[in-house]
């Protein structure tokens, strides 16, 4: 595709509910990220895939979070028995190489009631 | 949690003018990256410069990089209203396993005032 595509653009839960975000990175890109941004804050980082395995998982904040990349190409972040805490805006970026300048998508907004 | 600090935290500037933004880092790097995010929207790359590097331009953009104060600067020559957006600076870390990852900045939000 032309660019990173995150799905949903938004989405509201409830407390203690599971959720997946998806992310559709730009075809051939083998590295993959995915960040938190809060409301005034720069991205956090989450994870980093290179190809199909997660080369850096160290900002994920508890074994609630989880997100695989099964073929190399679509990761699915997932976030297990989510709390108001976890609101915020999850960004997702690609690039050919880690490291190299990033192609981010639009984020999914994520409310937790 | 995050590596780049930018100062300040808020710029407010006349269109026509030039905005200064800063950047300081902790660890050793291999590149810094400057990006910028307007209200709502995802991070768009505007520059890179590697670490034996110490300027480049691009356009309007001009970066400096002084690794022995682990310190970047930013500067937007000329601002127009549309310059208005939040910069952040952004380093790649050598990350486990050999990998490279960036890890952003708070951000510096500049407004340019018509």
């Amino acid at each position: 595709g032309a660019g990173v595509s995150q799905t949903p653009s938004n989405k509201v839960t409830e407390k203690g509910k599971y959720v997946e975000l998806r992310c559709d990175p730009i075809s051939g890109h083998t590295a993959l990220y995915w960040y938190r941004q809060s409301l005034g804050q720069g991205p956090e980082f989450l994870i980093y895939f290179q190809g199909t395995g997660a080369a850096d998982d160290s900002g994920l904040p508890n074994d609630r979070f989880f997100a695989v990349r099964p073929e190399g190409s679509v990761s699915t972040l997932k976030i297990q028995r989510t709390e108001r805490g976890d609101s915020a805006v999850y960004l997702c970026a690609s690039s050919s190489l880690g490291g190299t300048p990033l192609h981010f998508g639009n984020g999914t907004r994520l409310t937790v009631t | 949690s995050q590596q780049g600090e930018e100062d300040p935290q808020a710029l407010s500037i006349q269109e026509g003018e030039n905005a200064t933004m800063n950047c300081s880092y902790k660890t050793s790097i291999n590149n810094l990256q400057w990006y910028r995010q307007n209200s709502g929207r995802g991070l768009v790359h505007l520059i890179l410069i590697r670490s034996n590097e110490r300027e480049k331009h691009s356009g309007r953009l001009r970066v400096t990089l002084d690794t022995s104060k682990k310190s970047s600067s930013l500067l937007i020559t000329a601002s127009r209203a549309a310059d208005t957006a939040s910069y952040f600076c952004a380093t790649a870390l050598r990350s486990q396993g050999g990998s490279e990852k960036l890890v952003f900045g708070k951000g510096t939000k500049l407004t340019v005032n018509p």
